[in-house]
């Protein structure tokens, strides 16, 4: 079975500083690797996704995630973190036929002045 | 569009007692699934569907049962519930040619 792990359950960044999420996954295939957002007392929102196209993979608000198959890495990165960016972060890989999805264990994200 | 409904949003139980969450999708999506979610350990699958009529076990379906009957809903049942089935359950679907999925906005259920 597919599983994710994601380093660190809080990071605490500066307005206007990197963000940087960690997430390894373990697959014998190759996977289609996800990064969901939550924001308090909210569902899940699709920040962006690897399926197998560009390494470097762009989403919404900013982040940018790369996939490094040598690593079995797949890290979500912003080069300014916002106020607004405050959610919780979860990683996930699609596995199986009905491309059910495995999470980690998500990172709460905070961005202070 | 609606997406993804899940009613009701909120609930308190009491142990022993029953209830029916509801998803509802509007996308024609063959794939539903049930998650929940529990603080420290991300989501975990409890059980899914690859189409109307067709339901299947998850990573942890113990106490909780699902049907299908029509594509566009998936019920989640809890025949007697336990205070370890306090959570926030989240439902989702995805279209088979497609990628993403689709969370609905979460039923964050209390059993006291």
């Amino acid at each position: 079975a597919q599983s994710v792990t994601q380093l660190g359950s809080h990071v605490s960044v500066s307005e206007g500083a990197l963000v940087l999420l960690r997430c390894n996954y373990s697959s014998s295939v190759p996977p289609y690797l996800f990064w969901y957002v939550q924001y308090p007392n909210q569902g899940l929102q699709l920040l962006l996704k690897y399926t197998s196209a560009a390494t470097l993979v762009k989403g919404i608000n900013g982040f940018e995630a790369e996939f490094k198959k040598s690593e079995t890495s797949f890290h979500l990165t912003k080069p300014s973190a916002h106020m607004s960016d405050a959610a919780e972060y979860f990683c996930a890989v699609s596995e199986g036929t009905a491309s059910k999805l495995t999470f980690g264990t998500g990172t709460r994200l905070q961005v202070t002045l | 569009n609606a997406g993804v409904t899940q009613t009701p949003k909120f609930r308190v139980l009491k142990t022993g007692q029953s209830m029916t969450l509801l998803c509802a999708q509007d996308m024609n999506h063959e794939y539903m699934y049930w998650y929940r979610q529990d603080p420290g350990m991300g989501l975990r699958l409890i059980h899914y569907s690859v189409g109307e009529g067709t339901t299947a076990k998850g990573e942890v379906p113990d106490g909780y049962n699902v049907s299908r009957l029509k594509k566009q809903n998936f019920l989640l049942g809890l025949e007697s519930a336990a205070p370890s089935q306090t959570s926030v359950y989240f439902c989702a679907s995805k279209q088979i040619s497609e990628t993403e999925a689709f969370f609905g906005q979460g039923t964050r259920l209390t059993v006291v």
